[in-house]
């Protein structure tokens, strides 16, 4: 089975930062790749699919990017509503994968 | 307004058995894949199992497979998950959601339901 590695665990970062998460498959999966963002007591939600195409009503300060094993989510200008656990999410084959979720924090 | 409403669970016992069902509305229901996704306490995202939108092919996790059975019923617009031989790793928020395909991006969730599996 692939495997999806997030990095960092967690960061702090300011208001205004530009905030970048990592994701890595151990095999390569073109862009089959989601992000989503889940905020504390909240259900998840889906930032971005095909690795960099935006869903509709996400802020555009949401950005993704990669294909194949390495892939990025940035924020431009973090702001504080994005507090939250974000997490990576391999599919098109099963099993569906999730990354273990980078916790972003407000410094 | 898509919505999706789980239901069932509950406190069970190791080795016992639960059912979950998922009442869905504001979209076309069979047209579309579903997913059981799940969420231990204070921990990540897990997928259990997708189901396409005619019934014909399901995928379940290694973790779940031979004591989960996910299914639907066009009809009445509803998901189930029949969850037996039930661990104590098997407590989580289970969340029914939508995907925009079969195995694609999940584009809808559910509140959840939550499952605790205890003696």
């Amino acid at each position: 089975d692939i495997q999806m590695t997030q990095s960092p665990s967690s960061l702090s970062a300011s208001i205004g930062d530009r905030v970048t998460i990592t994701c890595r498959a151990s095999q390569g999966i073109s862009n089959y790749l989601a992000w989503y963002q889940q905020k504390p007591g909240k259900v998840p939600k889906l930032l971005i699919y095909a690795a960099s195409t935006l869903q509709s009503g996400v802020p555009s300060r949401f950005s993704g990017s990669g294909t194949g094993t390495d892939f990025t989510l940035t924020i431009s200008s973090l702001q504080p509503e994005d507090v939250a656990t974000y997490y990576c999410q391999k599919y098109n084959s099963a099993p569906i994968t999730f990354g273990q979720g980078t916790r972003l924090e407000i410094k | 307004e898509v919505q999706l409403v789980e239901s069932g669970g509950g406190l069970v016992q190791p080795g016992g058995s639960l059912r979950l069902s998922c009442a869905a509305s504001g979209f076309t229901f069979s047209s579309y894949s579903m997913n059981w996704v799940r969420q231990a306490p204070g921990k990540g995202l897990e997928w259990v199992s997708c189901i396409s939108s005619r019934s014909s092919t399901i995928y379940y996790a290694d973790s779940v497979k031979g004591r989960f059975t996910i299914s639907r019923d066009n009809a009445k617009n509803s998901l189930y998950l029949q969850m037996n031989s039930l661990r104590t790793e098997d407590t989580a928020v289970y969340y029914c959601t939508r995907a925009t395909g079969l195995l694609l991006e999940i584009d809808y969730w559910g509140q959840g339901t939550l499952v605790t599996v205890s003696s």
